[in-house]
């Protein structure tokens, strides 16, 4: 199972918005609305910032929203802050009972 | 509150066994699926396992598929990974994480609670 594509970087100045592709295949991103997106700080964890697409867990800023056209899901970040400066990884139900994860996208807030 | 804390990580030469562990706190353990997922120094996020709330089904990525082993144990809300064969390239910061969806078969709701991760080093 190949990693979904990401973007290396992507960045905005505070206030902007900034938007990361996830592409992956029929057989993944394009085969199921199971598609999550994590955030992760340096030295620290992911978080849970999306799920199923464009559903947010409890806690999660509005400001996060998730949305999917064909085999490429995307992660926008509205109204971006200097906490939002973080690397982001989407996800994928690849069917069978496999998962795979995108090849990760750092975020700087300019 | 929900912990997740890992253990069981260090340093082994190649070819060696590892297990790690990951006790489960602030939640009712024998009623989610639970992931390890690892990440190599510097690297992304890779899957690895996934095992049933009820231990009963368990699936692997495809790079550890007879090597690696997934287990649990809901008496004592502890998850396993019993590592074989390990080979330079299974360095990595290994992470347990939860499952969100309650009694899931799949896992559609993505991962809300992490470990710290555990680092294993696979070298001689």
């Amino acid at each position: 199972q190949s990693a979904l594509t990401q973007p290396p970087s992507a960045s905005g100045s505070p206030g902007q918005s900034v938007t990361i592709s996830c592409t992956g295949t029929n057989s993944d991103v394009g085969g199921y609305n199971y598609v999550s997106w994590y955030q992760q700080h340096p030295g620290k964890a992911p978080k849970l910032m999306i799920y199923e697409v464009r559903k947010r867990p409890s806690g999660v800023p509005d400001r996060f929203s998730g949305s999917k056209s064909g085999n490429t899901a995307s992660l926008t970040v509205s109204g971006l802050q200097a906490e939002d400066e973080a690397d982001y990884y989407c996800s994928s139900y690849a069917g069978s009972n496999n998962y795979v994860f995108g090849t990760g996208t750092k975020v700087t807030v300019l | 509150q929900v912990q997740l804390v890992e253990s069981g990580g260090g340093v082994v030469q190649p070819g060696r066994s590892l297990r790690l562990s990951c006790a489960a706190s602030g939640f009712t353990f024998s009623s989610y699926g639970m992931h390890w997922v690892r990440q190599a120094p510097g690297k992304g996020l890779e899957w690895v396992a996934v095992i049933s709330y009820d231990g009963s089904n368990k699936y692997y990525a495809d790079f550890v598929k007879g090597r690696f082993t997934i287990s649990r144990d809901n008496s004592k809300d502890t998850l396993y990974l019993q590592m074989n064969s390990l080979r330079a390239e299974d360095t990595a910061v290994y992470y347990c994480a939860k499952d969100s969806l309650i009694f899931g078969v799949v896992s559609t709701r993505g991962n809300d609670y992490w470990g710290q991760g555990t680092l294993v080093t696979v070298s001689s």
